[in-house]
């Protein structure tokens, strides 16, 4: 196990609702990202936080947003739910910031998402 | 372009034998490092293994390890001795920027679907 757990494991809404996805990364791990895994297919980077900002953003509209907290924990609100927003929602961990790490991510199980 | 390619959908191979998943991968940083990640039917990534741009050497992890073919682009991953619980969906992923950019995030490829037969 990673130390990375997610809430909801599973979840399902209809098209034009708001959700939201948790995030409590390793311990010690400074820097949160967040993944779209749709079926059958790679993850996608969604965004990136360092010491609670936003540092790196993948090609994702505005209404994905997310906050990291003091303890390093992390949300991604989804707004106005699209079907394509169907996927498996990875959060990864890592310790983050300038430093000669190999940068692996550690990451979660997942929350699973389904749009009616 | 494809900055990730898997080109094998599904693999399969008998159980105590070795196996080799194709990646190949496209970047102008010359600072990068590619990762591979196992993904088995729960939902976690579990990383496996990593090579820098600039490691003389092949990385290796237990029976892991990464054929790193620079000016091919490719980084290959080698399991040796296959056994049963290696079933699994298998990513190939870079980092482009050195590992003291703060940057994390990866790209992925499409993945290979590796089932170990008895």
């Amino acid at each position: 196990e990673t130390g990375v757990t997610q809430s909801p494991t599973h979840l399902i809404k209809t098209r034009g609702q708001q959700v939201t996805l948790r995030c409590s990364s390793q311990s010690g791990h400074n820097t949160v990202s967040w993944y779209q895994q749709a079926l059958g297919q790679g993850p996608q980077f969604i965004f990136q936080y360092y010491r609670e900002e936003e540092n790196g953003r993948g090609n994702f509209p505005p209404r994905f947003s997310g906050l990291q907290f003091p303890n390093y924990s992390s949300e991604l609100n989804v707004n106005a739910l699209e079907l394509d927003d169907s996927a498996l929602y990875l959060c990864a961990s890592s310790s983050g910031g300038p430093g000669r790490t190999t940068g692996e991510l550690f990451f979660g199980e997942g929350s699973r998402l389904t749009v009616l | 372009a494809q900055k990730i390619t898997q080109t094998q959908p599904g693999m399969f191979v008998q159980e105590k034998e070795a196996v080799t998943l194709d990646c190949t991968y496209d970047t102008s940083d010359p600072s990068y490092g590619l990762f591979w990640y196992k993904q088995p039917s729960s939902g976690e990534m579990i990383f496996l293994i990593y090579q820098g741009s600039y490691d003389q050497q092949n990385a290796t992890e237990g029976r892991y390890s990464l054929n790193f073919q620079k000016a091919r682009k490719s980084a290959n991953l080698v399991i040796s001795a296959s056994q049963l619980g290696d079933s699994a969906m298998y990513f190939c992923a870079m980092r482009e920027g050195g590992e003291d950019t703060g940057r994390r995030a990866l790209t992925f490829g499409s993945g290979t679907r590796l089932q170990v037969q008895p």
